[in-house]
């Protein structure tokens, strides 16, 4: 069974810039979702996805930050324009099920590492 | 609103000995709780949940983990330690009250090293 794929695995721009990820979840799975990983911490949840409709953005910076699953299969994420503090390791995860199901699992990508100078 | 909390940044542990690395929570209602471990420049990978039933629940690895209601705990453990085990370890809680969507809430993570 192929994993989630990310894309690309390093980026590093100046900010003010624009970047966008690229995510595949594991096929089957409706439920997808973005994290930022900043150094030192834990993963914090950006957006979660239920096939192509948002279930939750509560923590997306909508300023600058957007994502988007058309076709409720694979996701992009944007951030324009990029600060500093954006920095991070952004992680895409899937599961099977629908929101209701918390006791499932998530699958990591192996993360999209961005630098912003 | 839920929470975790990973007291220690970093265990050292001898191999062959036995390890464990601490999480505690705080949720309004039921936990359903998860550890996720991450290698270098790696996404994070899923060892174990703990969802209802015995408290203690065993996972990918070797590895287990005790649910604790009284003490809030879920604590990581495997009796045997080896030099791959070491890694970056991450508790996670989701809340099972509230009809709405809850998210999966992380701890800052401990770095387990693991000596030869």
């Amino acid at each position: 069974e192929a994993g989630v794929a990310q894309s690309p695995r390093y980026k590093i721009i100046e900010k003010r810039q624009s970047v966008a990820f690229w995510c595949n979840p594991i096929s089957g799975h409706a439920t997808l979702y973005w994290y930022q990983q900043i150094l030192g911490q834990g993963p914090k949840l950006l957006i979660q996805f239920q096939n192509n409709g948002v279930v939750d953005d509560s923590q997306l910076p909508k300023d600058r930050f957007s994502a988007e699953r058309l076709k409720g299969v694979d996701s992009t994420l944007k951030i324009q324009p990029a600060k500093l503090e954006d920095s991070a390791v952004y992680l895409c995860a899937s599961s099977l099920g629908n929101q209701g199901s918390r006791y499932n699992e998530q699958f990591f990508g192996p993360g999209t590492r961005l630098t912003v100078l | 609103a839920q929470s975790v909390a990973q007291p220690e940044d970093q265990v050292n542990v001898a191999e062959g000995n036995p390890l464990t690395v601490k999480c505690t929570y705080s949720v309004s209602g039921n936990p359903y709780l998860f550890w996720y471990v991450q290698y270098p420049n790696r996404g994070l990978q899923f060892l174990l949940k703990y969802i209802t039933g015995d408290n203690l629940v065993k996972g990918s690895y070797g590895f287990e983990a005790e649910f604790n209601k009284s003490q809030t705990s879920f604590h990581l453990k495997k009796p045997s330690a080896l030099v791959s085990d070491s890694a970056l370890y991450f508790c996670a809680v989701r809340d099972s009250f509230n009809s709405g969507n809850t998210p999966l809430v992380f701890g800052k993570g401990t770095r387990l090293s693991v000596i030869a």
